[in-house]
């Protein structure tokens, strides 16, 4: 089945860009999702790439494929302290058709 | 803008109790989730329904039974809870699908954290 790995844990200074990073081994997955979970709250989707396309930009977000390589990052310019929460990648399992998520990637940000 | 609710938000049960842990969602979504999120492994799924009465098995549903006896609420049930199934679920719906569709994402609630002793 698919496996998703993300690094755990990401600091970093405001003002800084922050890069999370996703790596997967289905490939193939229609789409790829980042969600935001902040402290006490269920998680929340941020964001999605579709398979056939390498970057997607939107406002301070930035989401790179690298389906070669099957590799997802999502860059964060300008990280405010409100950034701070964990980041999960998620991927479509495609034999079940259901999402499969990565462990999360807490993100710090120091003022 | 969908909302879903999770009963408690925190819980303490003893080791042998049953334990009913409910989620109801307020947008008339066809599926529901029942997910549990430990550190270092993110989140595993426990079931899933896509309609009344029905019910689907996740990765991990050892332990645990669910119950959709109406569509906006989805129940997971602990039969007799052990210290290893201490942990935060997290409830989830959409509208179809299983979140695999950007026109149809997951939708969450704040979670129930779970301390069994």
């Amino acid at each position: 089945g698919e496996d998703v790995e993300q690094s755990l844990f990401l600091s970093v200074r405001e003002g800084d860009s922050s890069v999370i990073n996703c790596t997967y081994t289905d490939s193939s997955s229609t789409y790829l999702y980042w969600y935001k979970q902040e402290p006490g709250a269920g998680l929340q989707l941020l964001t999605y790439i579709f398979s056939n396309m390498d970057m997607k930009q939107d406002q301070r977000l930035t989401v790179l494929l690298n389906k070669k390589d099957k590799h997802l990052s999502l860059r964060i310019a300008d990280t405010q302290t409100g950034d701070s929460a964990i980041y999960f990648c998620a991927v479509e399992d495609g034999n079940t058709g259901k999402l499969i998520f990565g462990q999360g990637t807490t993100l710090q940000v120091k003022p | 803008d969908v909302k879903v609710t999770q009963s408690s938000r925190y819980l303490v049960k003893r080791t042998g109790e049953k334990v009913f842990l409910e989620c109801v969602q307020d947008m008339d979504h066809e599926n529901m989730f029942w997910y549990r999120q430990d550190p270092g492994l993110g989140l595993r799924l426990i079931y899933f329904s896509y309609d009344v009465k029905m019910k689907e098995k996740g990765d991990i549903p050892e332990g645990y039974s669910v119950s959709r006896e109406k569509k906006e609420r989805f129940s997971l049930i602990l039969e007799s809870a052990s210290t290893n199934q201490t942990s935060m679920y997290l409830c989830a719906s959409s509208l179809w699908g299983t979140g695999n569709s950007y026109n149809s994402p997951l939708h969450f609630g704040n979670g129930t954290r779970l301390t069994v002793t």
